[in-house]
C-alpha cells in the first residue's frame, strides 16, 4: 500500500460526457502527479501540482483539467470524452523537500473507460 | 532529462539473478539513474535510484559503469512476482526540478518457472 488513495477504481461511461477522478495523497505530501496509461501510449506524464499551485505540464488535452485543493487531495477532470481517453489514470505523490532525491508513490489507478 | 534505451522484453529462471541493462549515453553530471517497475496494471513502484555509485536496498542492487552512461538493475533471486515492466529512468535531483519522472517504454521482465 502506497498511502496514495484513488477513486473510482473504475469508471464506466459513454462519450461526450464529463468525470472526475480523485486523489488523495499520502500524509504530508505536497506534490500530485497525473499521468494517463493506455495501451498504446505508455504511461504519460499530465499535470504536477505543488502544494495548490500548477507546477509541470505534460501531455494534458485542453478538455482535461486539474487542480488540488488547500487539504492537498487533487481531482482530475476529463470533459468531452472521446472513446481514446479509455486508460488507466494514475495519481502520484511525492515530498518536496529541498536537497531529497524523493521518489514517486503511485497510486492504483483509475480505470476509465468510454463505450 | 536524458534519454534512456532499454531492451524491450527479456526472460529469467526463477531463483536466478535477473540482470536489466540501461542505456543512458547522453546523461548529464546531475543526473540520476531511477528504476521502478509496474506489475500488471497497478502503479509504478520505486525500485533503487544512484548518482554514481552503486547502490543496493532489499529489493535490488544498481550498478552505474564509471561513465554512466549505462546501468544494470539486478534482482538477485527472481521470483514469479517479479513478473513485471521495468523502467530506467534518468532525471536531475529532485530539489532541482519538478520531481516528474518521464517514462519510457520499458523492459518487460518475464520471470518463468
Amino acid at each position: 500500500d502506497s498511502g496514495v488513495t484513488q477513486t473510482p477504481k473504475h469508471l464506466i461511461t459513454a462519450t461526450g460526457q464529463r468525470v472526475t477522478l480523485r486523489c488523495s495523497p499520502r500524509s504530508g505530501d505536497l506534490s500530485v502527479y497525473w499521468y494517463q496509461q493506455s495501451l498504446d501510449q505508455g504511461l504519460q506524464f499530465l499535470i504536477q501540482y505543488y502544494n495548490g499551485e500548477e507546477r509541470a505540464k505534460g501531455n494534458i488535452l485542453e478538455r482535461f483539467s486539474a487542480q488540488q485543493f488547500p487539504d492537498l487531495h487533487s481531482e482530475l477532470n476529463l470533459s468531452s470524452l472521446e472513446l481514446g481517453d479509455s486508460a488507466l489514470y494514475f495519481c502520484a505523490s511525492s515530498v518536496r523537500t529541498s536537497g531529497i532525491t524523493g521518489e514517486l508513490f503511485f497510486g492504483e489507478g483509475s480505470r476509465l473507460t468510454v463505450l | 532529462d536524458a534519454k534512456t534505451t532499454q531492451p524491450p522484453s527479456m526472460d529469467c529462471a526463477e531463483g536466478r539473478a535477473a540482470n536489466l541493462p540501461c542505456n543512458h549515453s547522453t546523461i548529464s553530471g546531475n543526473e540520476y539513474v531511477y528504476w521502478y517497475r509496474q506489475i500488471h496494471s497497478q502503479g509504478p513502484q520505486y525500485i533503487i535510484h544512484g548518482l554514481k555509485n552503486n547502490e543496493t536496498n532489499e529489493m535490488a542492487s544498481l550498478i552505474i559503469t564509471e561513465d554512466r552512461k549505462s546501468s544494470t538493475l539486478i534482482l538477485p533471486h527472481a521470483t514469479l512476482r517479479d513478473t513485471a515492466v521495468y523502467y530506467c529512468i534518468v532525471r536531475v535531483s529532485f530539489s532541482s526540478n519538478t520531481g516528474k519522472l518521464i517514462f519510457g517504454q520499458g523492459t518487460t521482465l518475464q520471470v518463468k518457472p
